[in-house]
């Protein structure tokens, strides 16, 4: 089955610009997104790429798609304190009608003022 | 627009006890999901609802789990008998069809002592 990857932590300057990387397996993935749960709170959709792009530029949100090394990162500019929680890479797989969304464990980004 | 709501947000039980969780999800919302996120891991799919009827509940330990969406509107998930190992967040979603972008609750927190 699709296997998600993502690094456990992260740690940067309030200011700086935080990535967050995250690998996948399956080529077959449409849609591949970034949610971000903070302490006590359910996910929240920040950003999600179509598997047909590249790029995506949303504010302060930059995400890259490497398909043919099926690598996703998101870039956050400016990393504020209110950043700090945990992202989440997911990978939607389109398979016979239902469409689950597999999860990677979570990168918990630390901003330190 | 109202989000999903979610209850009860936490519950304590002892194992071998029987626990069940609500969702209501967005109106008009067709399909329903139910996902188990443990501490420190992604969340994972239990079960997905199109309207009143199953999907995929291939990852549902169908032994002590159950989950009915009658009316295909509200659900409810249901352990019976509880494990140590079902202590986790159980968090609910909602999207208008599938495949599209997916709104998730703020999820039940049970702890199985």
């Amino acid at each position: 089955g699709e296997d998600v990857e993502q690094s456990l932590f992260l740690s940067v300057r309030e200011g700086d610009s935080s990535v967050i990387n995250c690998t996948y397996t399956d080529s077959s993935s449409t849609y591949l997104y970034w949610y971000k749960q903070e302490p006590g709170a359910g996910l929240q959709l920040l950003t999600y790429i179509f598997s047909n792009m590249d790029m995506k530029q949303d504010q302060r949100l930059t995400v890259l798609l490497n398909k043919k090394d099926k690598h996703l990162s998101l870039r956050i500019a400016d990393t504020q304190t209110g950043d700090s929680a945990i992202y989440f890479c997911a990978d939607l797989i389109p398979n016979s009608g239902n469409t689950p969304l597999v999860f990677g464990k979570g990168t918990r980004l630390s901003v330190i003022a | 627009e109202a989000g999903v709501a979610q209850s009860p947000r936490y519950k304590i039980i002892e194992k071998r006890q029987s626990v069940a969780f609500w969702c209501n999800p967005i109106s008009g919302h067709a399909t329903l999901y139910w996902y188990q996120q443990i501490l420190g891991q992604g969340p994972k799919l239990l079960i997905q609802f199109q309207n009143n009827g199953v999907v995929d509940d291939s990852q549902l330990p169908k032994d002590r789990f159950s989950a009915e969406r009658l009316k295909g509107v509200d659900s409810t998930l249901k352990i019976q008998p509880a494990k140590l190992e079902d202590s986790a967040v159980y968090l609910c979603a909602s999207s208008l069809v599938v495949g599209d972008e997916q709104y998730f609750g703020p999820g039940t927190r049970l702890t199985v002592t």
